[in-house]
């Protein structure tokens, strides 16, 4: 059964560097997506990308982070400057329509970003 | 604006006993609900979803869901817990086209 990846399961960084989180989506999807979970909190949107552009964004992204599908499988989260606040658990997630209807979106294992 | 409230933070159940889980939801139209469960190390799987056809809606592993709008719920059932129910549940629901709202998250674990 197909399913989306991320790599790596787990990033330990130090606060200012950047970080690429990555994710392979389901192959025939057309729409990705980035959901992030501070420990002891829930679950949170963060961005949806359709067509190599950001169709929906959260306050909470800002211009630290950015996404990109730099080939035909692959989907980043790029944060420019972590900071202690980042730390949290990034869950990538596709699905092959949108719609409110229609919004079955699968998703990835997560990656445990820690930045110290 | 729509959103979910997962009423208990922890279910433990015997292992074949009925499991319940909670969920009251708030939307100004109605809405598309989902339940997705999390095992350790896994993704967030799909378990079922709701988007308006009919109120009792059957998932995978034998869980069950009953869409009740004069309660604003979206409930979720097993008959019998097995010890691979063990793991996270989220109560969601559809904001938009793109984007889904978690609840807080139940955890459930069973005895054997």
């Amino acid at each position: 059964e197909p399913e989306v990846t991320q790599t790596p399961s787990h990033q330990v960084t130090q606060m200012g560097q950047e970080v690429i989180l990555r994710c392979v989506p389901i192959s025939n999807h057309l729409y990705f997506y980035w959901y992030r979970q501070i420990l002891g909190q829930k679950v949170e949107f963060l961005v949806s990308f359709y067509n190599n552009e950001i169709s929906e964004k959260s306050e909470i992204f800002d211009d630290q982070f950015s996404v990109e599908r730099p080939d035909g499988s692959n989907f980043t989260l790029k944060i420019r400057s972590t900071k202690l606040e980042d730390s949290a658990m990034y869950f990538c997630a596709s699905s092959e329509e949108a719609g409110v209807l229609y919004n079955e979106q699968f998703f990835g294992p997560g990656t445990r970003l820690t930045v110290l | 604006a729509q959103s979910v409230t997962q009423l208990d933070s922890h279910v433990s159940v015997s292992e074949g006993t009925p499991v319940l889980l909670r969920c009251n939801y708030s939307s100004s139209y109605s809405p598309s609900l989902f339940w997705y469960v999390q095992h350790p190390n896994k993704g967030l799987q799909l378990l079922l979803k709701y988007t308006s056809a009919a109120t009792l809606v059957k998932g995978i592993n034998g869980f069950e869901a009953e869409f009740k709008k004069s309660e604003t719920s979206f409930h979720l059932t097993k008959p019998s817990a097995h010890m691979s129910d063990a793991a996270e549940y989220f109560c969601v629901v559809s904001i938009n086209d793109y984007k889904l709202s978690f609840g807080a998250g139940t955890t459930v674990t069973v005895r054997a």
